[in-house]
């Protein structure tokens, strides 16, 4: 068991719906990331939040949207997916240092599959 | 662009044999190194991080970091079938931004 807890632990949804994606952590982290991973690949980037605050988008459609409603929780809000954006969604948490000296520590993830 | 290059194995060892594997890094400004564990379906798992030249020992885990040439290893010792897995090297920005960027990851079998 890992101290980020990701849920749904699995979803289907079709390509007009709207779902959400949850990540909570209890460890006093400061900066919480979202992730994506398809097979065989290593985990891509989509956004950090630091301080409850957005810091990176790493260009990400805007059929996801992030939010912080607080140091604890961090949400994916999904809409209009496409079956390309299936894939597992990690959310992970670090405490924020300089120079970015922190390991993250990652959820279980969400599966994700678009019909 | 950061490049962090491994490779891809698969790399197959023997129950009891050292594992070991190894990561390059572009960018010689880099500070800190991490090492994660990922079972297939599953998600990475923290293994070990290293900031400083030399070895540090976990366990049957020693990262070794060698900053003049730019590349981290991990050596798993007495290697048993359950650390079969993708092994990812994950270096940070030095920009205080927390980006991650991940190795291809090397996928490692150990025989029984």
């Amino acid at each position: 068991d890992t101290e980020v807890t990701q849920t749904p632990k699995h979803l289907v949804m079709g390509m007009t719906n709207k779902k959400s994606l949850k990540c909570e952590q209890h460890m006093g982290h400061r900066a919480m990331y979202w992730y994506k991973q398809k097979a065989k690949k290593p985990p891509e980037l989509m956004f950090v939040y630091s301080y409850e605050k957005l810091s990176i988008n790493e260009s990400v459609p805007s059929r996801f949207s992030p939010e912080c409603p607080n140091s604890s929780l961090l949400n994916l809000h999904l809409h209009a997916l496409q079956p390309e954006d299936s894939a597992l969604y990690l959310c992970a948490s670090s405490q924020e240092g300089w120079p970015g000296n922190q390991p993250q520590h990652f959820g279980d993830g969400t599966r994700l599959s678009i019909l | 662009q950061k490049e962090v290059e491994q490779n891809s194995g698969p790399l197959s060892v023997p129950e009891g044999a050292i594992a070991s594997l190894n990561c390059t890094y572009s960018d010689r400004g880099s500070q800190s190194f991490f090492w994660y564990r990922q079972y297939s379906g599953k998600s990475p798992e923290l293994i070990m991080f290293i900031y400083s030249n030399g070895d540090k020992e976990d366990g049957r885990f020693t990262a070794q970091l060698n900053k003049a040439s730019q590349y981290v290893s991990l050596l798993i010792r007495d290697s048993q079938p359950s650390d079969s897995a993708t092994y990812l090297c994950a270096v940070p920005d030095n920009f205080g931004n927390e980006k991650l960027t991940f190795g291809t990851g090397t996928r490692l079998t150990i025989i029984p």
